[in-house]
């Protein structure tokens, strides 16, 4: 299986802040990355597919990049409804999720 | 407005047996492909496994093969889920989500429905 990393494992912000979330692949995956956003109890959230591209519905303060191993995921300027853990996750092959990175004030 | 909703969760002893429902809606769901992914408390989430559009082929985590089944009722837009001889590492918050297309991509998600396995 493809191993997927993620740093920083937590991360405190303010609203307005510009954050970068990193990802990476034990393997090359091409652009098959994908950006996932979780709150308690709620469902989970796709926000970017196949690295770059923003899901309908998500706000253009999310972005994507990368790929081969090394991916990101920005957020230009953090609302307060954006304090979440993120999960990125590859479809190159059997889907495996990187650890998560918990985003707090 | 695409809804995945599941249910059949609850507490259940070591060796036990469960049957995990996610009921769609607000989409043709006999065209997509399904999936469940597992959120162990504390944890990441793990993807557990995938059924075809037409219910003819299922794919499973190395973890849970052999336990689990899944199963879909096209006519009724219901994803089954059974979990037989439960451990305690199975012990999760389970989630029903939808493919995008063939690809591994989750575009909608339920809320999830959790399963405690203990004595």
């Amino acid at each position: 299986d493809i191993q997927m990393t993620q740093s920083p494992s937590s991360l405190s912000a303010s609203v307005g802040d510009r954050v970068t979330i990193t990802c990476r692949a034990s393997q090359s995956i091409s652009i098959y990355l994908n950006w996932y956003q979780l709150k308690p109890g709620k469902a989970p959230k796709l926000l970017i597919y196949t690295a770059s591209t923003l899901q309908s519905g998500v706000p253009s303060r999310f972005s994507g990049s990368g790929s081969g191993t090394d991916f990101a995921l920005t957020i230009s300027s953090l609302q307060p409804e954006d304090f979440a853990t993120y999960y990125c996750q590859q479809s190159y092959t059997t889907p495996t999720f990187g650890p998560g990175t918990k985003l707090d004030i | 407005e695409v809804q995945l909703v599941e249910s059949g969760g609850g507490l259940v002893q070591p060796g036990g047996s469960l049957r995990l429902s996610c009921a769609a809606s607000g989409f043709t769901f006999s065209s997509y492909w399904m999936y469940w992914v597992r959120q162990a408390p504390g944890k990441g989430l793990v993807w557990v496994s995938t059924i075809n559009s037409a219910g003819t082929s299922s794919y499973y985590a190395d973890s849970v093969k052999g336990r689990f089944t899944l199963s879909r009722d096209n006519a009724k837009n219901t994803l089954y889920l059974q979990m037989n001889g439960l451990r305690a590492e199975d012990t999760a918050v389970y989630y029903c989500a939808r493919g995008v297309g063939t690809s591994t991509t989750f575009d909608y998600w339920g809320q999830g429905t959790l399963v405690t396995v203990s004595s």
